[in-house]
């Protein structure tokens, strides 16, 4: 089966800090990766996607960075905010099956 | 459209019961998508529908279950003869084919006593 990790099981921030989620993956054929948001009690939340022909990605506050040789990827939050607190959950999809780590759970302190 | 709806959003039945959850995708999307999430993992694939055509179902946990998307809109999964093992939330995903964005349902919550 395919392997998605994450190195940190919990992360603490202070609030406008950044924050740098990181997780790694074992599937090189890999073509995409997400990067998902989920809050008690709710489905988990797109937040930005990469292909395995770009290494960088930007969004609105949010990059997420893939190393391709090192097959690892991450997530930078910029200037986070309470809200953003939740587990964070990256995803690679191979062949329309997609599999997802174990999550990080980023706690924003005020 | 509100997004993808889950119904029940809570299930508690007796062992050995036999369990169907359903799910109203975005109605635009023909890609549809069931995962099982236990505490503290992430979601699992189990099995994925493109309109009324299930084109993965080698990951559905056993022969217990089984999905159904009849008329290419919602879709049910059916857990047969439930587990204590089967409790978990699970959560149902629907995108469009071309492109692999999934968004999530709330999921629906099942305990097996």
């Amino acid at each position: 089966g395919e392997s998605v990790g994450l190195h940190l099981p919990t992360l603490s921030v202070q609030e406008g800090d950044n924050s740098i989620i990181n997780c790694a993956y074992s599937n090189s054929a890999s073509d995409y990766f997400i990067w998902y948001k989920q809050e008690s009690g709710k489905g988990p939340q797109f937040i930005i996607d990469i292909r395995s022909n770009m290494d960088k990605r930007q969004g609105q506050r949010v990059t997420v960075l893939l190393n391709k040789t090192v097959k690892h990827l991450s997530l930078q939050i910029a200037a986070t905010q309470p809200g953003d607190s939740a587990v964070y959950f990256c995803a690679q999809a191979d062949f329309n099956k997609f599999y997802f780590g174990s999550g990080t759970k980023l706690n924003v302190k005020p | 459209d509100t997004g993808v709806s889950q119904d029940p959003r809570h299930k508690i039945t007796k062992r050995g019961q036999n369990v169907t959850f359903r799910c109203d995708p975005i109605s635009e999307h023909n890609r549809l998508y069931w995962y099982r999430q236990t505490l503290g993992q992430g979601p699992e694939f189990l099995t994925y529908f493109q309109n009324e055509a299930q084109l993965e179902k080698s990951r559905l946990l056993s022969d217990r279950f089984s999905a159904e998307r009849p008329k290419g809109s919602f879709s049910t999964l059916e857990i047969q003869r439930t587990e204590q093992g089967d409790s978990a939330m699970y959560l149902c995903a629907s995108s469009l084919a071309a492109v692999y964005e999934q968004y999530f349902g709330p999921g629906t919550r099942l305990t097996v006593t």
